[in-house]
């Protein structure tokens, strides 16, 4: 079956600029999940869509970012004006079991190769 | 607060060799699963191996094994017979049920040198 597949795998902007990101998972899974990485640091959750639902977003940084999930499928993230902070890896990952488990235990992400944005 | 620490930014092993990276994490939740990510150069993070909080026994996988001391939060990774293309970050992470296993906590990673 496909992986995450996430694009573009590099974008370079010019601060206060906009950048669309986008994730397609693996297809029947329900649950999709946006995670970024700063440079060097420990990679940190955003939000977690449950088909077309936003089921917890606490993670966004702020209201320049912003993510959709149109018709359960693909989704998309935006950053509006991008500033120098958001620079960094950002991981698209998916998995199928609902309310966080599987048959065999507790979620597995499987996760897309990541974009990567600079801001200059 | 929910933290995870890989104290190792970077390490090297020879090829055929055994290595171990560190991974202590933080939480007041009883019910969890631990993991071990890598991500390979250019390529997606996979998953190496997992452990319930429940369970005493240590996971292992093939070439890869667990240390996981509950009492202690620690949870660190062995890897057995190097070889090159263990090359890669490597991701301590974990989540629990109060978010239903739907939000995970990573480190910051290390990276993993097999050198020939």
């Amino acid at each position: 079956e496909a992986g995450v597949t996430q694009f573009p795998s590099h974008s370079v902007i010019e601060k206060g600029q906009t950048v669309t990101l986008r994730c397609d998972p693996i297809s029947g899974h329900d649950n999709l999940y946006w995670y970024r990485r700063v440079m060097g640091k420990e990679i940190k959750f955003l939000l977690h869509f449950v088909k077309e639902s936003k089921q917890d977003e606490s993670g966004m940084p702020n209201n320049r970012f912003l993510a959709e999930r149109t018709g359960g499928t693909y989704s998309t993230l935006k950053v509006q004006p991008a500033e120098l902070e958001d620079s960094g890896v950002y991981f698209c990952a998916s998995s199928q079991g609902l309310g966080g488990k599987t048959t065999t235990g507790a979620n597995v992400l499987t996760f897309g190769a990541g974009s990567r944005l600079t801001v200059l | 607060a929910q933290t995870v620490t890989q104290s190792q930014p970077e390490m090297s092993v020879q090829e055929a060799e055994t290595v171990t990276l560190s991974c202590t994490y933080d939480t007041s939740e009883n019910n969890y699963y631990l993991f071990w990510y890598k991500q390979p150069p250019s390529r997606q993070m996979i998953l190496v191996i997992r452990q319930e909080a429940y369970k005493q026994q240590n996971a292992t996988e093939n070439r890869f094994s667990v240390n996981f001391q509950k009492a202690a939060k620690s949870f660190s990774l062995k890897i057995s017979d190097s070889q090159l293309g263990d090359t890669a970050m490597y991701f301590c992470a974990f989540g629990t049920a109060l978010y239903n296993f739907n939000k995970f906590y990573f480190g910051s990673g290390t990276k993993l040198n097999v050198k020939p």
